[in-house]
């Protein structure tokens, strides 16, 4: 089966500019998560989507990060406005529902200057 | 909530060793346990999982793990590693049901001829 796929793959961009990150997870995965990956940390939740509804946002910044999933499928992840510390890779997950673990995408690598 | 606690930062092995991560969770609950592997360039892959049975999990490529409830461990194990071995090394956690996987800082495992 195909994976979970993710892009850009990178982007660099100045601070206080947007940005935007797209997922598509493996098919017929009801659930998505997208991770941000600090250098030299493990991955940490920012937003768990059940179909096109969000189960788990809390740790997700919402004055700057949004994030949506229209129609159950794709999901699109917004910064607005970067700041230095947005600097990470983002990192899209899919599981099935109940399963336990996650298949993860290759990442988006942001740089912010 | 969760947390994990994988207490090398970086390990260095020559060829055949033995390798032995370590990995610490705290929940008083049941819980789901992962190890994840990211070789250089790649994306974030299961090696193994434990749900329940059997506290000795055999995962891919020759690793296994066991779990010990009382010392709240997941560590992993590799009788002899060898150089394409080298890649960062994550331990994971969910609490049964529709959860998101908890992380650990991950250890990095560098293996020298």
């Amino acid at each position: 089966e195909a994976g979970v796929a993710q892009s850009p793959r990178y982007k660099i961009i100045e601070k206080r500019q947007s940005v935007a990150f797209w997922c598509n997870p493996i098919s017929g995965h009801a659930t998505l998560y997208w991770y941000q990956q600090i250098l030299g940390q493990g991955p940490k939740l920012l937003i768990q989507f059940q179909n096109n509804g969000v189960v788990d946002d809390s740790q997700l910044p919402k004055d700057r990060f949004s994030a949506e999933r229209l129609k159950g499928v794709d999901s699109t992840l917004k910064i607005q406005p970067a700041k230095l510390e947005d600097s990470a890779v983002y990192l899209c997950a899919s599981s099935l529902r109940g399963a336990g673990g996650a298949s993860f995408g290759p990442g988006t690598r942001l740089t912010v200057t | 909530a969760q947390s994990v606690s994988q207490h090398n930062h970086h390990v260095i092995l020559s060829e055949a060793a033995s390798l032995e991560l370590g990995c610490n969770y705290s929940y008083g609950g049941t819980v789901n346990l992962f190890w994840y592997v990211q070789y250089p360039g790649q994306h974030l892959q299961l090696l193994l999982k434990y749900f329940s049975g059997d506290p000795l999990v055999k995962g891919i490529k020759g690793f296994e793990a066991e779990f010990i409830k009382s010392k709240f461990s997941f560590n992993l194990r590799k009788p002899s590693v060898q150089w394409s071995d080298t890649a960062e090394y994550f331990c994971a956690v969910n609490i049964p049901g529709n959860t998101p996987l908890v992380f650990g800082k991950g250890t990095r495992l560098s293996v020298i001829a």
